[in-house]
Parts: C-alpha cells; structure tokens; sequence
C-alpha cells in the first residue's frame, strides 16, 4: 500500500486559494488518488478523484504531475465553512480495495 | 443522496461490557467497511465484507471483537469485553464495486465512550 506524507496544518484567511500537497513516492500503476473531507463528528466526505493531469468539479481541483509522485488538492476562495482535515489517500478502485487513511490536513479558515 | 445510516450516534458503556454497533450501507452497495478512528488520528480499517463475505479482517482485533453481515445487506461490529481503550469513533462505510470510482461513503460514526 502506498503511503503518503501530508502537512499537519494549514492556516488561511477566508477567500483565499488553498493548495495542499501529499507525497506519495511509491504510488502504483493502478492507483487512483483521491481525496476525502471529515468534519468533527462527522464521517469522511468524498472530495475528487484523479490518475493524472489535472481533474476539476464543482468543490475543488486536483493536480498530479506526469511522475504521479505528489498531488496537490486546490480550494478556491475557501471559506469558514471548509475548516476541517483533508485526507490524501492512493489506491486502486478495485473490488478489494483498501484505503489507508494518514493523519491528514487540518485546515483552519478564519477571517 | 443515499445516506448509510449508523445506530446508535453515541454510546457510553462500562469496562467488561458489551456493546454492539449498526450500519445500514447504501442500497445496492456490495462492500461494506468498519473503520475506528481514534481522536487526531485518521481512520483505521478494521474488516471489509464483499456482500457477506469478509474481504479482510487482519486489522479486527479478534479476541473481542467480531463483525457480521449475514445477508450482505445491514451490518453488526460487536466489542466484547469492551476495554478503555476501545474509546473512539466507529465509522462504517460502503461503497458499490460497479461504479467506475468505486469511492466510499460513511456514515456519521457512532462515539464510543468506555468507562
């Protein structure tokens, strides 16, 4: 299973980009990369999902460069309501998948 | 939106108790994940079904703790003797090998607090 390095923290002012950078060095061919939000007492929340380049929805966007070593997870113009722990999580999407969650991103917004 | 619903929210107990923990996956989700997660911790696996089948389990603690979904529907996470270190969130989560992302959903977890 690969495993990934993230910051432990993050502070931003609201409206603000934020950009959160996870290395995963060993990650394998069929991996996907993919990225999860958990508010307090609360269960983690689908984010996006990517393989390579760059993938966008409606929430954030995802870069992954050509070596897929790294990704970096972007939230435009957060706001009060994004605090929370950003987990980066590699693996691949088959039947017996496994993720392996890391200590993840805390994300303070304040204003 | 489908949600996978979790009983009880919380749950305080008593050491040498049992305790048990319900989840109801998302209709048509074929997998099912169990996850505690300590407090500042992330989530750890603790066993996966696919349909009623256990997937892996090498995370369970299986001297007291043991999980079952007998019709690969709704699943049960039992703890017993419960210990104080068993205090935590359980989460579940379920997810449907069909989709291109196979990505999971979780519930809101259910707080364990042992005393």
């Amino acid at each position: 299973l690969a495993k990934t390095t993230q910051p432990i923290s993050m502070d931003s002012y609201e409206g603000q980009e934020v950009n959160i950078t996870c290395s995963h060095n060993n990650i394998a061919t069929n991996d996907y990369i993919t990225w999860y939000q958990q508010f307090p007492s609360q269960g983690p929340r689908f984010i996006i999902q990517g393989y390579k380049t760059k993938v966008t929805n409606e929430v954030a966007s995802l870069f992954i460069p050509a070596d897929r070593k790294s990704s970096t997870l972007s939230l435009p113009r957060v706001s009060l309501s994004d605090t929370a722990v950003y987990y980066c999580l590699v693996g691949n999407t088959g039947t017996a998948s496994k993720l392996t969650f890391g200590t993840g991103t805390r994300l303070q917004v304040t204003l | 939106e489908a949600e996978v619903a979790q009983s009880p929210r919380y749950k305080i107990t008593e050491k040498s108790q049992a305790v048990a923990f319900w989840c109801d996956p998302i209709s048509g989700h074929a997998t099912l994940y169990w996850y505690r997660q300590i407090l500042g911790q992330g989530p750890e696996l603790l066993v996966q079904f696919q349909d009623e089948s256990v997937v892996d389990d090498s995370q369970l603690p299986k001297d007291r703790f043991s999980a079952e979904r007998l019709k690969g529907v709704d699943s049960t996470l039992k703890i017993q003797p419960a210990e104080l270190g068993d205090s935590a969130m359980y989460l579940c989560a379920s997810s449907s090998p069909g989709q291109a992302k196979n990505i999971q959903y979780f519930g809101a977890g259910t707080r364990l607090s042992v005393l």
